[in-house]
Order: C-alpha cells, then structure tokens, then sequence
C-alpha cells in the first residue's frame, strides 16, 4: 500500500529565500507523484506531477521537484520564495492498485508562510 | 483536462439535517471521488463512484452517513445524512481521466459548516 509523509506542517520563509518542502513517500510499485496546492478558500491546484519520465520535474509558479528513489523523496523547491506563495502544500501518491486509478492517498499538508 | 462543477459552494446546515451536494464533470470518467477535508487536515478519501455500481467506501465510513449516487458518467451526488457539528468539513469532488497519467482534477469544494 502507497502512503505519503510530509515533514513539517508549518514553513515559514522570508520574501527571497528558498522554499523547501519535503515529501517522502512508500510504495510497492513505481508512483506517481504530486504537488498540490490549496490557496485560502480555493479548491487543489496540481502544482507539478512525476510519472516516472525525467526525474526533476518543472511545475508552475517556479515550482520544481526531484524524486530520488534511494531516499524514497519528492521534496518541494522553489529557489525564491514570493508572499503569493502562501498556502497549504499538499504531496500525493496516485494508488494505481487494481482499477482504482486517480485515486490520491495525500500528505498531511505543510502551511507554508512568507514574511515580508 | 476536466472542469469540475459543484454546488452548493457552502452551506449551514441544522445538526440532524441532511445535505446532498452535486459534482458535475464536462467530460465522461469512469469513476469519481469524494473527499473530506476536515479543519486543518488533510484530505481524506471518502468513496469512489463507478457508474452503474455502488460506491466503494473507504474504512471508517458508511453508505448509511455518506449514500452516492452515479447515475451517468458525468454526475455524482454524495449526501450528508444526519448531520452534527463533527461532519463540517470542505467536501470534494475528484475525476482522473483516463489520459491525465493519474493526475486527478478537483472541483472548488463544499464548505459544510453544522450548528
């Protein structure tokens, strides 16, 4: 069974610095992987997604993310951190077991905050 | 892609009371999701809806507190019943069509506040 740990419910940043959000993941078949992100009293974005192609994924608003295999991790990057980057981040393994494809098994969520 | 409608928006609601809450998708998707997100939490998966057959519940939950309905391939409706203050959450509507590589298409949600 798939399962996701986000390490840290609450980032704080300053305006400018790198933004870090880290996901770890359990699987017994290669994952898919996803960032989403949930502004306040809005609806899941897909920030980025990894399907087993390349292995540093570009997703939208700077973000990007690397899944390493070795150490089980799709941690969440964005070199420069903008105040409209505060939100709830979400990472998700897709359960591709039986027919359940599009299923999401999601993180506990990271808040993260941006100081001016 | 898809585009996820679902209604209401939000709504306050008498514990005790029942409310259904209406998901349509502009494309045709073989199964549909529900979703709750409880204050501060995460998302946790619900059910999963095929057309032409009863929702798969997830453990913890029941078809008695949570009946679905999928009458077509675009439309599912996920009803509250008997509510009490321990049900106000963000409800969600899911689709991961067939192309999308398991990415999965949320609607805007349903913020159930019970008093």
């Amino acid at each position: 069974a798939q399962s996701v740990t986000q390490l840290g419910s609450h980032v704080s940043v300053s305006e400018g610095a790198l933004v870090l959000l880290r996901c770890n993941y359990s699987s017994s078949v290669p994952p898919y992987l996803f960032w989403y992100v949930q502004y306040p009293n809005q609806g899941l974005q897909l920030l980025l997604k990894y399907t087993s192609a390349a292995t540093l994924v570009k997703g939208i608003n700077g973000f990007e993310a690397e899944f390493k295999k070795s150490e089980t991790s799709f941690h969440l990057t964005k070199p420069s951190a903008h105040m409209s980057d505060a939100a709830e981040y979400f990472c998700a393994v897709s359960d591709l077991s039986g027919n359940q494809g599009g299923k999401l098994i999601f993180g506990q969520g990271t808040e993260l905050s941006v100081k001016p | 892609s898809a585009v996820i409608s679902q209604k209401p928006s939000r709504d306050i609601c008498q514990r005790g009371t029942s409310l259904t809450i209406q998901c349509q998708v502009d494309s045709q998707v073989t199964m549909m999701f529900w979703y709750r997100q409880q204050p501060g939490q995460s998302l946790t998966l619900i059910a999963t809806a095929n057309q032409g057959s009863e929702a798969t519940y997830e453990s913890g939950f029941v078809i008695d507190k949570f009946p679905i309905s999928r009458p077509n391939l675009t439309f599912s409706t996920l009803t509250v019943s008997n509510m009490s203050p321990e049900d106000s959450s963000i409800y969600l509507c899911s689709v991961a069509p067939p192309r999308e590589a398991g990415r999965a298409f949320f609607g805007q949600g349903t913020r159930l506040t019970v008093v």
